[in-house]
């Protein structure tokens, strides 16, 4: 079945450092999603990706989903306290539910 | 509006008895999805409805059973409870059904069994 693999499990980092988390399908997805989940939270949307090389951008955060529609990733530039949290890629193939990696855990330090 | 409610938020139940856990979705919502999060586990799908039909099932075994209901509620069952189902129970709706359906969270209901 659909599988979606997410790196790094956990990360930790200094306030302003970058953080990349990557997401991989076994499968070519009709689209992926992001969310973010706090502690003692649940999770809510970040992004959605639709298109073969998008990129998207929300103030530090920048999505990039793959050529091949089968990776996407996460990158936050300079990280603050508040960006503390799991962040979930959620991969959708036609005819399927929407199935979440098992997370990045982002700490950090300042 | 009113978002996402789980009821209930807390329980805790003990090995073989059953557990019905109740979600009311976004008012106009219709596709309803319930997942299973465990920590290192991440969110693993149980179910999807829409309209009152089950459009996708993940891979539980028969104990964990769900439905909805006209008005969009949904339920799902676990029968004969073992101590691995303790998790958090996530639900969530969608406007749309499919390709762009943005899921909405509730809060969960954190079921604890011994």
């Amino acid at each position: 079945g659909q599988q979606v693999m997410q790196i790094p499990q956990y990360q930790h980092v200094q306030e302003g450092e970058d953080f990349t988390t990557y997401c991989n399908s076994s499968t070519t997805l009709s689209n992926i999603q992001w969310y973010k989940q706090r502690p003692g939270g649940h999770p809510v949307f970040l992004i959605q990706l639709v298109k073969s090389g998008e990129v998207k951008k929300q103030k530090r955060l920048t999505f990039q989903f793959g050529e091949a529609k089968k990776n996407s990733s996460l990158h936050i530039t300079a990280t603050q306290t508040t960006d503390v949290g799991t962040y979930f890629c959620a991969g959708l193939q036609a005819g399927t539910a929407l199935i979440f990696g098992k997370g990045t855990t982002l700490s950090v330090s300042s | 509006k009113a978002g996402v409610t789980q009821t209930p938020r807390y329980l805790i139940k003990t090995r073989g008895q059953q557990v019905t856990l109740s979600c009311s979705p976004i008012s106009g919502h219709r596709s309803v999805s319930w997942y299973q999060q465990t920590p290192g586990q991440g969110l693993q799908f149980l179910f999807e409805y829409f309209s009152e039909t089950q459009r996708n099932k993940g891979n539980f075994p028969g104990r964990f059973s769900g439905r909805q209901f006209s008005n969009s509620r949904s339920e799902m069952n676990v029968s004969t409870l073992e101590l691995g189902d303790s998790a958090l129970y996530l639900c969530a709706s969608s406007l749309v059904v499919g390709e762009t359906g943005e899921l909405f969270f509730g809060e969960g209901s954190r079921l604890t069994v011994l």
